[in-house]
């Protein structure tokens, strides 16, 4: 199985700070990444396909970068609603796997 | 635009089958163009992908639970299904159904839409 492992696993940041969430596959998974976005109570929400395609409706404040093993997600400018955890999978093979989540809390 | 809906049993007792059905609108299940997959998450932590299906009947499952699952597909209800045998308390958790674009080599690719999540208690 691919481990994917997410950092932080939460972080605290002022609504407009500029935020990055990594997350690192156990072996090459090309551009096999993709990151969702979950509110509490709600189902996750993909924000970013294939490592940096920007999935439709989307907030273009999200981006993702990153190919092989390192890949990053980032909020260029923090806004209220953004409050969430954050998962990355890789879709490059079978078993599905998903990091352990970044909480993205207040400061 | 596609639209997924969870429904089953909140509260399976230990030992027993989990069964779960997820129907589908806004479209077809026998649509070429889909994966339908089934992802877990427990209470207060991570998602764990359980297994997808194609509607031709080729089924992925995670080995850590392919002795237990089962994902079927039913057309004529537009519905797919999950069954998840001898359950215990380590499966509870909120059940989601979700689909993923077709791939030719198998469901390798992101989760859109999801359903909303059930929340399925193991417990006597």
């Amino acid at each position: 199985d691919i481990q994917m492992t997410q950092s932080p696993s939460s972080l605290s940041a002022f609504v407009g700070d500029r935020v990055t969430i990594t997350c690192r596959a156990s072996q090459t998974i090309s551009s096999y990444l993709n990151w969702y976005q979950q509110k509490p109570g709600k189902a996750p929400k993909v924000l970013i396909y294939s490592a940096s395609s920007l999935q439709t409706g989307v907030p273009s404040r999200f981006s993702g970068s990153g190919s092989g093993t390192d890949f990053t997600l980032t909020i260029s400018s923090l806004q209220p609603e953004d409050f969430a955890t954050y998962y990355c999978q890789q879709s490059y093979s079978t078993p599905l796997t998903f990091g352990g989540g970044t909480k993205v809390e207040i400061k | 635009q596609l639209q997924l809906q969870e429904s089953g049993p909140g509260l399976v007792k230990p030992s027993e089958t989990l069964s779960l059905t997820c129907t589908v609108s806004g479209g077809s299940i026998s649509s070429s163009s889909y994966y339908w997959g089934w992802i877990r998450q427990p209470p207060g932590t991570g998602l764990e992908w359980i297994g997808s299906i194609y509607y031709s009947g080729s089924t992925y499952y995670n080995p850590s639970l392919k002795s237990r699952v089962t994902i079927n597909v039913d057309t004529s209800k537009n519905q797919f299904s999950l069954k998840l045998s001898s359950v215990t308390a380590a499966d509870t958790a909120v059940y989601y159904c979700a689909t993923s674009d077709y791939s030719n080599y198998g469901p390798y690719n992101w989760f859109d839409p999801w359903g909303q999540g059930t929340l399925v208690i193991v417990s006597s």
